[in-house]
């Protein structure tokens, strides 16, 4: 089946990390990734990982798969007020005709000053 | 180099109207996805198009319909409006369909009265 789950809401301190977590549960996926989205814009990509990879690291981001599990996590350092927004994460299905993103419920991250 | 640009960006229809909206691609990039934001359901798969063909389609009714024309730009249609159509309507473009990013465009939010 094709279902991506994350809980829906994290506030954290500015200077904290952030942590938000996210399940999936199709075995198939190729690429999964993180999207930010802010108010009243579109999705904006943050970084991705290919499946057979434990961690990738971009700058403040930290992505950590657990493919047995099937749990994605992306760690934000040192989180700005900026980094306020909804994230969402996805997995790629693809495979012969398809070829689509299966988008979680997103979180939203609010950052007090 | 520009983004994935959508027009318009808002619109107001009634129900029972049909609405055009329009997707212009990153410059290069040949596959065009569309896909469709609501509160309730959430971000959910439309259609892909690659080199003027539809290669995949979500599971939405037959009103929804989309084409993309020989300079890569797509367009999706929605015909006989109802009011649950009201969402944000998402373009993402990409260089091929094997290629494993996708850049999503603002959107164009439709409200339908």
């Amino acid at each position: 089946g094709e279902d991506v789950e994350q809980s829906l809401f994290l506030s954290v301190r500015e200077g904290d990390s952030s942590v938000i977590n996210c399940t999936y549960t199709d075995s198939s996926s190729t690429y999964l990734y993180w999207y930010k989205q802010e108010p009243g814009a579109g999705l904006q990509l943050l970084t991705y990982i290919f499946s057979n990879m434990d961690m990738k690291q971009d700058q403040r981001l930290t992505v950590l798969l657990n493919k047995k599990d099937k749990h994605l996590s992306l760690r934000i350092a040192d989180t700005q007020t900026g980094d306020s927004a909804i994230y969402f994460c996805a997995e790629r299905v693809y495979g012969g005709a398809t070829n689509k993103l299966i988008f979680g419920t997103g979180t939203l991250l609010a950052v007090q000053p | 180099k520009a983004g994935v640009t959508q027009t318009p960006r808002y619109l107001i229809k009634t129900r029972g109207q049909q609405v055009t909206l329009s997707c212009s691609p990153i410059s290069g990039h040949r596959s065009v996805s569309w896909y469709q934001q609501t509160p309730g359901q959430g971000l959910q798969f439309l259609f892909e198009y690659f080199s003027e063909t539809q290669r995949n389609k979500g599971n939405f009714p037959g009103r929804f319909s989309g084409r993309q024309f020989s300079n890569s730009r797509s367009e999706m249609n929605v015909s006989t409006l109802e009011l649950g159509d009201s969402a944000l309507y998402l373009c993402a473009s990409s260089i091929d369909y094997t290629y494993n990013e996708q850049f999503f465009g603002p959107g164009t939010r439709l409200t339908v009265l």
